[in-house]
């Protein structure tokens, strides 16, 4: 399968800091990368999409200003999560959608944010 | 509504034995994709099986195999012979074709926690 990278694996930064993640395509173009979020012991809730020389489309109550997203090439997104709080502490996943397979997507390993 | 839902937040099952994972979907879209996720404790989300809404046969993958039931809005997921590294969360999910800017997104349900015994 394709492979998809992520960084840092783990953060912990103080509160009222911003941490950029980044999501990594590694063997394909990705025209849309999805972001989500998941508490622990819950299901992947999916917090934007991310698509490529355009504007990310936000899900239903994530805060675009709190939850910068930026797909600037065909293989990169970042997430930044601005004046970070503890209640923003959670495991934040991302994945590449490859059209040619089933409509696919390839998941990043996971960042897991600690905001003390 | 739930679009996914998964009813069986634990399940339990002997080394060796099959076990079956619920999933029931909503959707009134006709072309729509199913898939199944594992999830161990590190965290990496594993592709497991996927079924498309036409797809006239149930899809098979290794020890994997998905019931799809299309009248009956099921899509389970049945593991055969299970090993002890089966230990995870599973997560259904769906992609529903409509088309657009929200091509490929899914939708996940609660997921089902199990463990496997020696």
């Amino acid at each position: 399968g394709a492979v998809v990278s992520q960084h840092p694996s783990r953060v912990i930064c103080k509160s009222g800091t911003s941490v950029k993640i980044e999501c990594r395509s590694l063997d394909f173009q990705a025209t849309t990368m999805f972001w989500y979020r998941q508490f622990p012991k819950q299901s992947l809730m999916l917090m934007a999409t991310s698509n490529e020389g355009s504007k990310a489309t936000y899900e239903q109550g994530v805060e675009k200003d709190k939850f910068l997203i930026n797909h600037a090439s065909l293989t990169l997104s970042t997430l930044t999560v601005t004046s970070a709080h503890p209640e923003d502490s959670s495991f934040y996943i991302c994945s590449a959608l490859r059209t040619s397979v089933n409509g696919e997507q390839f998941f990043g390993p996971g960042t897991r944010l600690t905001v003390l | 509504a739930q679009k996914i839902t998964q009813t069986q937040p634990g399940m339990f099952v002997q080394e060796k034995e099959a076990v079956t994972l619920d999933c029931t979907y909503d959707t009134s879209d006709p072309s729509y994709g199913l898939f199944w996720y594992k999830q161990p404790s590190s965290g990496e989300m594993i592709f497991l099986i996927y079924q498309g809404s036409y797809d006239q046969q149930n899809a098979t993958e290794g020890r994997y195999s998905l019931n799809f039931q299309k009248a009956r809005k099921s899509a389970n997921l049945v593991i055969s012979a299970s090993q002890l590294g089966d230990s995870a969360m599973y997560f259904c999910a769906m992609r529903e074709d409509a088309g657009g800017t929200s091509y490929g997104k899914l939708t996940f349900g609660q997921g089902t926690i199990l463990t496997v015994h020696p």
